[in-house]
């Protein structure tokens, strides 16, 4: 079956630490996304990448930073120099950044405690 | 500035009970509308996708429309199955890439 997993499905960090989300993708896609999503909140996109070694910050990437060394993974790290990580993460994919259908993951849902 | 506006934000229905969700949005060079449907704790499922005024696409009970300012998601004889979060996105020309703006989301309930 094709399609994107996300890894953990819940995630609990200790105030100072770094934390790593995971995503996988099968689907042959070369876009890949990650968003946050808070409640009372429209989804927020944190950084995505066209191609393997290249990504763009979103509208709210300060205090996260990715990697995109394969063309089916691209992980995303939660700094301790983000405020309020406890949230809802979505990673998504589609062929080309912007142009058509993203497909989304299961979700990881982060708390900080 | 670009914006995507849904409403209402919740929703409360029979089952039986047919309504209309509304997504209007204020962008420049809109290129697509996307509705997905999202349950508790899990990710967004795609539903349709719109491209231009006047197209309709529908599956089982939904139906979407798009007109040039707003798109509506119609449920006709909703049942309980059919009550989660409905997200509307769209697809804008961006500065360097073409970008997705998401909406807040409608919560639908619909009642036994």
């Amino acid at each position: 079956d094709g399609g994107i997993t996300q890894s953990p499905k819940y995630l609990f960090r200790k105030e100072g630490q770094n934390v790593t989300l995971s995503c996988e993708q099968n689907l042959n896609h070369d876009a890949m996304y990650w968003y946050r999503q808070d409640p009372g909140q429209g989804l927020r996109l944190i950084y995505y990448s066209q191609i393997v070694n290249d990504f763009q910050k979103g509208d709210i990437a300060e205090g996260y930073s990715v990697s995109r060394e394969k063309k089916e993974s691209f992980p995303l790290t939660v700094t301790s120099a983000q405020k309020n990580p406890t949230a809802f993460y979505l990673c998504a994919s589609n062929y080309r950044v912007g142009r058509d259908t993203q497909y989304f993951g299961p979700g990881t849902r982060l708390t900080v405690l | 500035e670009d914006q995507v506006t849904q409403s209402p934000e919740a929703l409360r229905l029979q089952e039986g009970e047919s309504s209309s969700l509304n997504c209007s949005y204020t962008v420049s060079g809109l290129r697509g509308l996307f509705w997905y449907r999202q349950d508790p704790g899990k990710g967004p499922e795609f539903l349709f996708t719109l491209y231009s005024a006047g197209e309709e696409k529908e599956k089982e009970r939904l139906k979407a429309t798009l007109t040039k300012k707003e798109s509506f998601l119609h449920i006709t004889a909703p049942k309980p199955e059919d009550s989660a979060t409905y997200l509307c996105a769209v697809q804008v020309t961006g500065d360097r890439d073409d970008k997705i703006i998401f909406g807040k989301g409608t919560r639908l309930h619909i009642l036994p």
